[in-house]
């Protein structure tokens, strides 16, 4: 059964760094997301891309983040200049559709750790 | 704005007997309501999801949920409990109204723990 991949499974980095967290949704699928899980709390929406472009962001997707698609399969996510409030495990999705009724494929996580 | 209420933060069973994970949402449109779960170290996977179409939606391993709009809830069932249930579960909720986007809101989770 396909399904979403991500990569590094933990990174820690330093504050100010720069991190680039990996995702290779499934194949078909045309709609791609970033979530994140501080620990202990609730996952949160980040954002969403389609037709390489954003197609919605929260409030916690500021400058510092950034999102591509470089290559037609990876999908990433850029955070520009870590903080230490960005400690958390950060979920990449994909579905086929944007309507809602399709469900949304999430990979196991990258754990990101600043220090 | 749409949100997602999950009444137990922690709900233990023992192994055979029934499972009730509730749910209350709050939605200005006909919403689609899902729950997933997250086993330890395990990325979240689909139970079941309602979609508009039957309020009584049968999801994998033997859940089951019903939508009750005169409730507002989505309520989790289980007639029997595995220890393999064990795990967190969230309630979650999206916006039919923005296609491009459809943002999921996830409730804060219950975690699930089953004894035997």
């Amino acid at each position: 059964e396909p399904e979403v991949t991500q990569t590094p499974s933990h990174q820690v980095t330093q504050m100010g760094q720069e991190v680039i967290l990996r995702c290779v949704p499934i194949s078909n699928h045309l709609y791609f997301y970033w979530y994140r899980q501080i620990l202990g709390q609730k996952v949160e929406f980040l954002v969403s891309f389609y037709n390489n472009e954003i197609s919605e962001k929260s409030e916690i997707f500021d400058d510092q983040f950034s999102v591509e698609r470089p290559d037609g399969s990876n999908f990433t996510l850029k955070i520009r200049s870590t903080k230490l409030e960005d400690s958390a495990m950060y979920f990449c999705a994909s579905r086929v559709g944007g309507a809602s009724f399709y469900e949304q494929y999430f990979g196991p996580g990258t754990r990101l750790t600043v220090t | 704005a749409q949100s997602v209420t999950q009444l137990d933060s922690h709900v233990s069973v023992s192994e055979g007997t029934p499972v009730l994970l509730r749910c209350n949402y709050s939605s200005s449109y006909s919403p689609s309501l899902f729950w997933y779960v997250q086993h330890p170290n395990k990325g979240l996977q689909l139970l079941l999801k309602y979609t508009s179409a039957a309020t009584l939606v049968k999801g994998i391993n033997g859940f089951e949920a019903e939508f009750k709009k005169s409730e507002t809830s989505f309520h989790l069932t289980k007639p029997s409990a595995h220890m393999s249930d064990a795990a967190e579960y969230f309630c979650v909720v999206s916006d039919p109204g923005n296609q491009a986007g459809t943002a999921l809101i996830f409730g804060k989770g219950t975690t699930l723990s089953v004894s035997s």
